[in-house]
């Protein structure tokens, strides 16, 4: 089935250690989303590409980088992660006729 | 801006009973898109339903109803004959009419108990 895939379901780093988390989809849209949620939170956009084109949401931190070699794939790179990056990171599609976003299972990226 | 309110943080409610969860939203755009999302324990948020801001009309689909008016502002759904399956957080979301801006609500947790 065409989906959003996003490996690994968990993650877990240590204070400092830089991480990349990864999203694939079958679906063929050409927008890519990246959200963190927190605990009991709605999800938060920390930016997205339309096709390669990178927008960056004003209050994401530089931490937070992203890369999308081709349609298929996007990264999710935390070059220095803290305590208080412990979320779990949604990858979304955008399906073009509807705008509807389809998202992944999420990794949940723990912070020791 | 646009905002979303979703006023209920928790419901609890016994296997059987019918529930609605509310929706309000605010936002300067004519044309704009609903959405209605489930995530389960297991985290993915799953896509329920998606509604133009021209058409009102409400819609059923199994026990899942929404009822969309532009009066008031509110895009709620409702849940009939509950099931423990249901048990999840439902965000309500906004997107704008240039399509790149999704606002979603607070989520309301709801808890179906055999």
């Amino acid at each position: 089935d065409a989906m959003v895939i996003q490996n690994p379901r968990y993650q877990v780093t240590q204070f400092g250690k830089p991480v990349t988390l990864s999203c694939s989809q079958t679906l063929n849209h050409n927008v890519m989303y990246w959200y963190q949620q927190k605990s009991s939170q709605a999800p938060k956009l920390l930016f997205h590409y339309y096709d390669k084109d990178f927008n960056n949401e004003a209050d994401t931190p530089d931490n937070f980088q992203s890369r999308r070699p081709n349609t298929s794939f996007c990264f999710l790179d935390i070059r220095s992660p803290g305590l208080g990056d412990a979320a779990m990171y949604l990858c979304a599609t955008r399906e073009g006729l509807t705008d509807t976003q389809y998202f992944g299972p999420g990794t949940r990226l723990t912070v020791l | 801006a646009q905002k979303v309110t979703q006023a209920q943080t928790e419901i609890s409610v016994v296997e059987k009973e019918d529930v609605t969860l509310d929706c309000v939203y605010e936002t300067r755009d004519t044309t704009y898109y609903l959405f209605w999302y489930k995530q389960p324990p297991s985290g993915e948020l799953v896509f329920l339903i998606r509604r133009n801001s021209f058409d009102e009309q409400n819609e059923i689909s199994g026990r899942y109803s929404w009822n969309f008016q532009k009066s008031t502002s509110s895009f709620n759904f409702t849940i009939t004959a509950s099931q423990v399956v249901d048990s999840a957080v439902y965000f309500c979301a906004l997107l704008n009419n240039a399509g790149n801006m999704l606002t979603f609500g607070g989520g309301t947790r709801l808890m179906v108990k055999p």
